[in-house]
């Protein structure tokens, strides 16, 4: 069963509309780790955030911000005010101390923002 | 403080070659990881190195192999290459190997197999 499930493939949006990338995660730990990481398409994964299992507190980095729910399983990534620069494929990673700390991505979401 | 650099960036080979990538990590990262990146298939985990020994291993045949040295680099070498192997592939450093410890990546070998 995938770990990490990101069921937005895709997602085209206009220049300065916001958008929600989602994210759920499947874990029977109880200290793990989130994270979320930017590709743009010269190849190289981007870090972006990570989050703790302790802490639900919400984050906000200027345009971008994350919500956390436990009860939910999941960890969604909000892009503000999109911009052209923000096109790239975001991926949504689980570390979990149960499986020896290895990260396990997600199938990670295209986002296109259409000038 | 320099990123994880991996070498080289682009590889040509043909059905049943070998290839050797290499992957220095960030300085004071003790922990490197490999993945495979297809249109297909995602991300997908190949193995961990800690300290120089393999901590973890993903679901690959073992025609993939790695080795980490003593100064933390690390090499990971495919044999009898089949077309299915062309991908990107991508090396990622760490402090330490705990839960909480940030994966950096490098850019990235773009692997083609004829």
């Amino acid at each position: 069963a995938q770990k990490v499930t990101q069921a937005q493939t895709e997602i085209s949006v206009v220049e300065k509309e916001d958008v929600t990338l989602d994210c759920v995660y499947e874990t029977r730990d109880t200290t793990y780790y989130l994270f979320w990481y930017k590709q743009p398409p010269s190849g190289e994964l981007v870090f972006l955030i990570r989050r703790n299992s302790f802490d639900e507190q919400n984050e906000i980095s200027g345009r971008y911000s994350w919500n956390f729910q436990k009860s939910t399983s999941s960890f969604n990534f909000t892009i503000t005010a999109s911009q052209v620069v923000d096109s790239a494929v975001y991926f949504c990673a689980l570390s979990e101390v149960l499986t020896g700390n290895q990260f396990y991505f997600g199938t990670g979401t295209s986002l296109t923002v259409i000038p | 403080k320099a990123g994880v650099t991996q070498t080289p960036r682009y590889l040509i080979k043909t059905r049943g070659q070998q290839v050797t990538l290499s992957c220095s990590p960030i300085s004071g990262h003790r922990s490197v990881s490999w993945y495979q990146q297809t249109p297909g298939q995602g991300l997908q985990f190949l193995f961990e190195y800690f300290s120089e020994t393999q901590r973890n291993k993903g679901n690959f045949p073992g025609r993939f192999s790695g080795r980490q040295f003593s100064n933390s680099r690390s090499e990971m070498n495919v044999s009898t290459l089949e077309l299915g192997d062309s991908a990107l592939y991508l090396c990622a450093s760490r402090q330490e190997q705990g839960v909480q410890n940030i994966q950096y990546f490098g850019a990235g070998t773009r692997l083609s197999v004829l």
